[in-house]
């Protein structure tokens, strides 16, 4: 699986949209890109997956360049509960989810 | 989403004990499922896949004598820590991957606090 590289931490103010990129310049074309976050103590959330197209649910959007080799994950209005390490993976369906290191998220108010 | 079930959420014990953690879907049976260790600041790392009905698939480097995976039903794997040692001390999560839908995801418990003293 292909490999993601992450900024380690950024900030976001409370209210705004919290906009948390991945780079994944190697990603083949039968690769998803998920997303995860872990909040402190806790089990990794699910928050959304995609493979090409742009991805929106409940949670959160999913923006995939067109050339696959970068992808944003958005969370158009951050909360303090939304205080959270986020995971970028990118993996064939089928294989095993690899963390890296993620984006620790701080939503100040 | 599908639920999965880790228990228990914090264990203490004494240097050379075994400790056992559950991990248990509830609402979906899952074939495969992972188990993770985290130390305090860092990324989960992957330790094994284990199947249900048979051998679990460890990563490399990670002691499988060490850290036993039994997988014996569709919705239950446990592993055990064995002869722990304060080094094993750290934060073990679980994982399911529900196969339901267009495409899979993988659904974590709320992980388990091991303290070897």
């Amino acid at each position: 699986d292909a490999k993601t590289t992450q900024p380690p931490s950024m900030d976001c103010a409370e209210g705004r949209a919290a906009n948390l990129p991945c780079n994944h310049s190697t990603i083949s074309g039968n690769e998803y890109v998920y997303w995860y976050r872990q909040i402190h103590s806790q089990g990794p959330q699910y928050i959304i997956h995609g493979l090409k197209n742009n991805e929106t649910n409940e949670m959160a959007s999913l923006i995939i360049t067109e050339d696959r080799k970068s992808s944003t994950l958005i969370l158009p209005h951050a909360t303090l509960r939304d205080t959270a390490v986020y995971y970028c993976i990118v993996r064939v369906e089928g294989n095993q989810f690899y963390f890296g290191t993620g984006t620790s998220l701080t939503v100040i108010p | 989403g599908a639920v999965v079930s880790q228990h228990p959420s914090r264990v203490i014990c004494k240097s050379g004990t075994s400790v056992k953690i559950e991990c248990r879907s509830l609402d979906f049976q899952a074939t495969t499922m992972f188990w993770y260790r985290q130390f305090p600041k860092q990324s989960l790392m992957l330790m094994a896949t284990s199947n249900e009905g048979s051998k679990a698939t460890y990563e490399q480097g990670v002691e499988k004598d060490k850290f036993l995976i039994n997988h014996a039903s569709l919705t239950l794997s446990t592993l055990t820590v064995t002869s722990a040692h304060p080094e094993d001390s750290s934060f073990y999560i679980c994982s399911a991957r529900d196969l339901g839908g267009r495409n899979e995801k993988l659904f974590f418990g709320s992980g388990t606090q091991l303290s070897v003293l």
